[in-house]
């Protein structure tokens, strides 16, 4: 099974700053990584796969970047409506189980 | 527009059994792996199943193979997750979604299940 860890497991960032999460996989998964965030009582919603590129509608300072084992997820010029939770998982291995980190709680400074 | 809604969930007993469905709607329902993921209260995600487009390659997470079966009817649009000798550690949102790779993840708004006495 490929291990999802991520860190911080809480990060406190002022609004209008800049949050920078990362997500670090037990073996490589090449890009095959998406980032999810959920907020409180909702469904995860879908923000960047294939650890780059944004999914539909997803505003541009939300960034993904990395390769192999070691990913970031950076949302710059953050808004009140992005302190969530936020979780990486990889879709590199067949059979397909998938798995997620344990998230990490974006909040407010 | 992609639609998921789960139905099924509910306060079940240790040992209990429930059926989970999971209708989707919006996207050609045939075409697609689907999956199921759950969220116990205060926790992560975890993948529990997966089943291809045609319903012919299944997959289990281990915490749940030999108690869980997922299945699907292609011509209803519908997904659906049987569940058998309850525990407590299966409390959770059951969540279905569409896919678990590249662009494709969408996410119903998932059904609670309880299981206590």
């Amino acid at each position: 099974e490929i291990v999802m860890t991520q860190s911080p497991a809480t990060l406190s960032v002022s609004p209008g700053e800049r949050a920078t999460l990362s997500c670090r996989a037990s073996q490589s998964v090449s890009t095959n990584l998406a980032w999810y965030q959920q907020k409180r009582g909702q469904a995860p919603r879908l923000l960047i796969h294939d650890a780059s590129t944004r999914a539909t509608g997803v505003p541009a300072r939300f960034s993904g970047s990395g390769s192999g084992t070691e990913f970031t997820l950076t949302i710059n010029s953050l808004q009140s409506e992005d302190f969530a939770v936020y979780y990486c998982q990889q879709y590199n291995n067949w059979p397909p189980m998938y798995t997620f980190g344990q998230g990490t709680k974006l909040e407010i400074k | 527009e992609v639609h998921l809604e789960e139905s099924g969930g509910g306060l079940v007993q240790p040992g209990g059994s429930l059926r989970l469905s999971c209708a989707a709607s919006g996207f050609t329902f045939r075409s697609y792996s689907m999956n199921w993921v759950r969220q116990a209260p205060g926790k992560g995600l975890e993948w529990v199943s997966y089943i291809s487009s045609s319903g012919d390659t299944i997959y289990y997470a281990d915490s749940v193979k030999g108690r869980f079966t997922i299945s699907r009817d292609n011509a209803r649009n519908s997904l659906y997750l049987q569940i058998n000798s309850l525990r407590g550690e299966d409390t959770a949102v059951y969540y279905c979604t569409r896919s678990l790779s590249g662009d494709a993840p969408s996410w119903g708004q998932g059904t609670l299940v309880t299981v206590s006495s």
